[in-house]
């Protein structure tokens, strides 16, 4: 069974220009989650799809941010337009728990590595 | 609002060592408790969980932790250690429940490293 697939691996931008990351989930997997590492720092939730549906956005840093995942298979994150602060890890997991259930895991991707020059 | 904090952000150690690397949370509501283990050039993997029963749990290669609700604590500690166990370890926490429950809250990460 596949894992959870991010692409690119690799990403350098200039300042101000746009960028759009690919989450694919583990097949069957309703649950999409997308969290970052900026360098030095802890990795931090940026926000949960079930199925198509945002269920939390709460950890979204700004407008500059846009997260889709249509048809609830897929997902991408685009940032538009990035700005240095936004270099850093994007890591993108998945679970098959049911909604309120929080017991189910989360299995990650191996991340996005973006810079921002 | 929930924090985790991992005390050490680098832990080295010597091939057969014991090791424990420890992790503080703080929380209003009930949580779960992760540890999860990044190889190089990998992503996250799990090593453990704590859902609920006994406050030891044992998890893949080797690894335990206890939870301690008193302390607020599920330190990770392995008896003896490979070089293959050189990586970053992360410590997270997930509300038991409410509209946030997908949301893991993560430590800083500590970097064991094994030498021989």
């Amino acid at each position: 069974e596949a894992g959870v697939t991010q692409f690119p691996s690799h990403s350098v931008i200039e300042k101000g220009q746009t960028v759009t990351l690919r989450c694919d989930p583990i097949s069957g997997h309703d649950n999409l989650y997308w969290y970052r590492r900026v360098m030095g720092k802890e990795i931090k939730f940026l926000l949960h799809f079930v199925k198509e549906s945002k269920q939390d956005e709460s950890g979204m840093p700004n407008n500059r941010f846009l997260a889709e995942r249509t048809g609830g298979t897929y997902s991408t994150l685009k940032v538009q337009p990035a700005e240095l602060e936004d270099s850093g890890v994007y890591f993108c997991a998945s679970s098959q728990e049911r909604m309120g259930v929080a017991k189910n895991i989360q299995y990650f991707g191996a991340g996005t590595r973006l810079s921002v020059l | 609002a929930q924090s985790v904090t991992q005390l050490d952000s680098q832990v080295p150690v010597f091939e057969e060592a014991p090791v424990e690397l420890r992790c503080n949370y703080s929380s209003s509501v009930s949580v779960y408790l992760f540890w999860y283990v990044q190889y190089p050039n990998q992503g996250l993997q799990l090593l453990l969980k704590y859902l609920s029963g006994s406050t030891l749990v044992k998890g893949i290669n080797g690894f335990e932790a206890e939870f301690n609700k008193s302390q607020t604590s599920f330190h990770l500690r392995k008896p003896s250690v490979h070089i293959s166990d050189t990586a970053e370890y992360f410590c997270a926490v997930r509300n038991a429940g409410g509209t946030s429950y997908g949301k893991l809250t993560f430590g800083q990460g500590t970097i064991l490293t094994v030498h021989p």
